[in-house]
Formats: C-alpha cells, sequence, structure tokens
C-alpha cells in the first residue's frame, strides 16, 4: 500500500471548518483513500472513504486532487469534540482487507 | 454503523499470567478481523488478521505463540497474551469486517488497556 504523509498536527477555532491534508504521491490506480479518527483512549471511527471523485457525507467531505496524488479531509464546522488524531490511509481493495495506520494528524479545536 | 464490541476495556494482571481479550461483532458477521496494538502517543500497529475457521496470520515480527488469537464463529475473535510480561502492556483494539456489505469499511472496538505488573 502507498506511503501517507501528513502534518504532525493543526489546530483550527471551534465553529469553523478544519481542512486536513495528505499527500499520497505514490498512489496506485486501485488504491483507494481512507480516513478514521481516533479519539483519545477509543478506537479509530470510520470518516470517510473515496477512489477518484469527491466524497461527502453526514462527518465529513473528502476531496482528491485530479491526479490523486493528494486529498484534503474537511470538517466543515469543527466542535470541540472533533479534537483527536485523523489517519488518512490508502488502500488496495484486495481479499487483505487490512488497514496499516500511519502518524496521522493530532487536529486540536480551540474554543 | 456496525457495532464491535472488545471486553475488557481494561485489565491488570501480574507478570507470568495469561489475559484473553475478546472481540464481537454485535449486529453484524464478520469472518476477518483484525487485532492491533498501540503504545502511548504512537499510531495502531496491526499485529494479526484473524479469520474465521482458519488459523490467524501474523505481521512479521509479531510471535503467534505469544499472541494466541481464534476464530471460533462468525462474531467473536479472541487474543490471549500468554505469560505476559510488563512489555507487553500496551493498548489492544479489534477490528472486524462487515462480510455482508462487501468489507468496504473496518469498524473498531473501544479498546482493551492491558497493564502487566
Amino acid at each position: 500500500d502507498a506511503k501517507t504523509t501528513q502534518p504532525t498536527s493543526m489546530d483550527c477555532a471551534e465553529g469553523r471548518a478544519a481542512n486536513l491534508p495528505c499527500n499520497h504521491s505514490t498512489i496506485s490506480g486501485n488504491e483507494y483513500v481512507y480516513w478514521y479518527r481516533q479519539i483519545h483512549s477509543q478506537g479509530p471511527q470510520y470518516i470517510i472513504h473515496g477512489l477518484k471523485n469527491n466524497e461527502t457525507n453526514e462527518m465529513a467531505s473528502l476531496i482528491i486532487t485530479e491526479d490523486r496524488k493528494s486529498s484534503t479531509l474537511i470538517l466543515p464546522h469543527a466542535t470541540l469534540r472533533d479534537t483527536a488524531v485523523y489517519y488518512c490511509i490508502v488502500r488496495v481493495m484486495d481479499s487483505s482487507y487490512k488497514l496499516i495506520f500511519g502518524s496521522g494528524t493530532r487536529l486540536l479545536v480551540r474554543p | 454503523g456496525a457495532v464491535v464490541s472488545q471486553h475488557p476495556s481494561w485489565v491488570i494482571c501480574k507478570s507470568g499470567t495469561s489475559v484473553k481479550i475478546e472481540c464481537r461483532s454485535l449486529d453484524f458477521q464478520a469472518t476477518t478481523m483484525f487485532w492491533y496494538r498501540q503504545f502511548p502517543k504512537q499510531s495502531l500497529m496491526l499485529m494479526a488478521t484473524s479469520n474465521e475457521g482458519s488459523k490467524a496470520t501474523y505481521e512479521q515480527g509479531v510471535e503467534k505463540d505469544k499472541f494466541l488469537i481464534n476464530h471460533a464463529s462468525l462474531t467473536l475473535s479472541t487474543l490471549t497474551v500468554t505469560s505476559a510480561h510488563p512489555e507487553d502492556s500496551s493498548f489492544y483494539i479489534c477490528s472486524a469486517r462487515d462480510s455482508g456489505t462487501g468489507g468496504e469499511k473496518l469498524f473498531f472496538g473501544s479498546g482493551t488497556q492491558l497493564s502487566v505488573l
């Protein structure tokens, strides 16, 4: 699976949009981009995933560049409860199904 | 979303004893489950893939005789840390693939904090 690069930490103000970047310049054509987050001392929570097109759900939006070498997770109106470590993972949809976590971005939402 | 229940949430044991951690998929069947461990301020490290009805597949460097995995049913996988030592103290997390929806998402348990004295 392709490697991802994320900023170590970021912060944003409560109520504002949080834009979390991820670089995956070696991504292959059959690899998906997944985002999970982990709130302190809990298991990771699925946020969103995509292949080529931008995706949106009730939690977030995923913007993938046309060349697929980078993506941005957008939390439109961050709340204090969004403070967590956010993991960007690229993964082939093969029979292994496993997820390999990188170091992630620690997002702090300020009051 | 699908729920994965992990038990216990935390456990303290003496060095040399064995500890069993359970991972259950509550509202879906999971032919494949995964076990991770996480040290403080570090990312999750995949330990093994647990397959229902067959032997687990361990990642490189993980001792299969120390971390016994059993996946006897479509809703339950167990991880047993045998002859635990203080260096085994860690946060253990399981995840499960929802076979019914094609397995695009993995759902995670809430984790088990193991402290070995």
